[in-house]
């Protein structure tokens, strides 16, 4: 089984540097996978990770470190627009390209 | 814009009714996977579809069926819905071979009275 667990809710200052934590438990682990959610819309693609270590990609970066069962979506130089709720999510195994979703972590950012 | 459609965006329906949802797939994705979201939760695996064949599915009693077309698009139907079924249900498409991210549809705001 999988057993994702991420905050619930963060606050960070527009223009700061806010890290959201994920950790799991699963077995046959597969990637790790960061997803922004806005209200109302559909989540969109952030990051995958699949072997430890960090991937950056413009102000948005992720670690995972899979012998602790854990990752942190970094986001750097906050924007308003960044409010929204970050998904991480595990896939495991090979095949069937599904993922488990923790429940979101829901960023609000203040000027 | 990912590319994946779902119709309708929001849908009332009562209980013990049925309900069929749609979604067209990614230009070029041959699997399909269905979501439900409840409000303020992540969204939870209902199953996937790859070549028209159900290929996974997550913790969901049988009166959730899919369907997927020779085209790749795709319906989720619920039967004898419950109230705890109202959520948003969300499509999503990819590519199989490349097996890497999910492209999700805007979803269907399921209400259930």
């Amino acid at each position: 089984g999988q057993n994702i667990d991420q905050p619930t809710e963060m606050t960070a200052t527009e223009g700061a540097i806010v890290q959201i934590n994920c950790t799991y438990q699963t077995s046959g682990f597969n990637g790790l996978f960061w997803y922004q959610q806005h209200a109302g819309e559909a989540p969109t693609f952030l990051s995958y990770n699949v072997l430890d270590g960090l991937e950056e990609k413009g102000r948005f970066s992720s670690f995972l470190s899979r012998s602790k069962g854990y990752s942190y979506l970094l986001l750097k130089e906050l924007q308003m627009k960044d409010s929204a709720s970050y998904l991480c999510a595990v896939r495991e195994g090979t095949g069937a390209n599904n993922l488990f979703f923790g429940t979101g972590t829901r960023l609000t950012v203040i000027p | 814009e990912t590319g994946v459609t779902q119709s309708p965006t929001h849908l009332i329906k009562t209980r013990g009714q049925q309900v069929t949802l749609r979604c067209s797939s990614q230009s070029g994705h041959n699997t399909v996977s269905w979501y439900q979201q409840a409000l303020g939760q992540g969204p939870q695996f209902i199953f996937q579809y790859y070549r028209e064949e159900e290929n996974g599915r997550g913790n969901f009693p049988p009166r959730f069926s899919g369907l997927q077309f020779p085209n790749y698009s795709s319906e989720l139907n619920v039967n004898a819905l419950e109230l705890d079924d109202s959520a948003l249900y969300l499509c999503a498409s990819s590519d199989r071979e490349t097996n890497e991210k999910l492209f999700f549809g805007s979803g269907t705001q399921l209400s259930v009275l």
